[in-house]
């Protein structure tokens, strides 16, 4: 079975605090693909990044970081210096090898006041 | 920037009615998908469509769901009869064919009432 859980339902912030977001994954498979994406207010899905298992380098884009450790088989998600743009649900999702069927986890709102 | 379009943005449909979704995936794209967000829920897997065959579908694609690739563009979700229960944001994406990323629509959110 796959599973992917997002403990944290909410969370909010103040402008230029760093966040992260928590993201715990289950499968069987070896092979397996994991993914953020972020749902705006306006509602659409943007796909932040992805990562393969067999891929553990942690991985910098900006202001946004990413952590994967198979032994805990977490893949969590900081936002440094957090922005009001980036307030939006954020999604942690699993892809098994060989099945095209994305898992989604119940995602996390960040709020981030000015 | 190429984008996975979507029409309508919203639409409102009585119970039983049939509405069909329209989407537009990536051009170059060859996996498409339909995935339905139940209101403040997560994100579900309906079913993957590839070489205008379904590859993959969930238990809540059952009889009421069809998907069409009906030309070189358009892929489309029908659902037969409408339930309350089908009211939900219902999201298409694509992906190209050696890249397991998919780029998701804006989505259609679906009301039925």
């Amino acid at each position: 079975a796959q599973k992917v859980t997002q403990a944290q339902t909410e969370i909010s912030v103040v402008e230029k605090e760093d966040v992260t977001l928590d993201c715990v994954y289950e499968t069987r498979d070896t092979t397996y693909y994991l993914f953020w994406y972020k749902q705006p207010p306006s509602g659409e899905l943007v796909f932040l990044i992805r990562r393969n298992s067999f891929d553990e380098q942690n991985e910098i884009s900006g202001r946004y970081s990413w952590n994967f450790q198979k032994s805990t088989s977490s893949f969590n998600f900081t936002i440094t210096a957090s922005q009001v743009v980036d307030s939006a649900v954020y999604f942690c999702a699993l892809l098994q090898g060989g099945s095209e069927k994305l898992v989604f986890g119940k995602g996390m709102k960040l709020t981030v006041n000015p | 920037e190429p984008e996975v379009t979507q029409t309508p943005s919203h639409q409102v449909t009585q119970m039983g009615q049939e509405v069909i979704l329209r989407c537009v995936p990536i051009s170059n794209h060859l996996y498409f998908y339909w995935y339905r967000q139940i209101l403040g829920q997560k994100v579900e897997f309906l079913v993957s469509f590839y070489n205008n065959e379904i590859s993959e579908k969930s238990e809540i694609f059952d009889d009421q769901f069809s998907v069409e690739r009906p030309d070189g563009s358009n892929f489309t979700l029908k659902i037969r009869s409408t339930k309350l229960e089908d009211s939900a944001m219902y999201f298409c994406a694509s992906r190209l064919l050696w890249n397991t990323e998919a780029f998701f629509g804006q989505g259609t959110r679906l009301t039925v009432v």
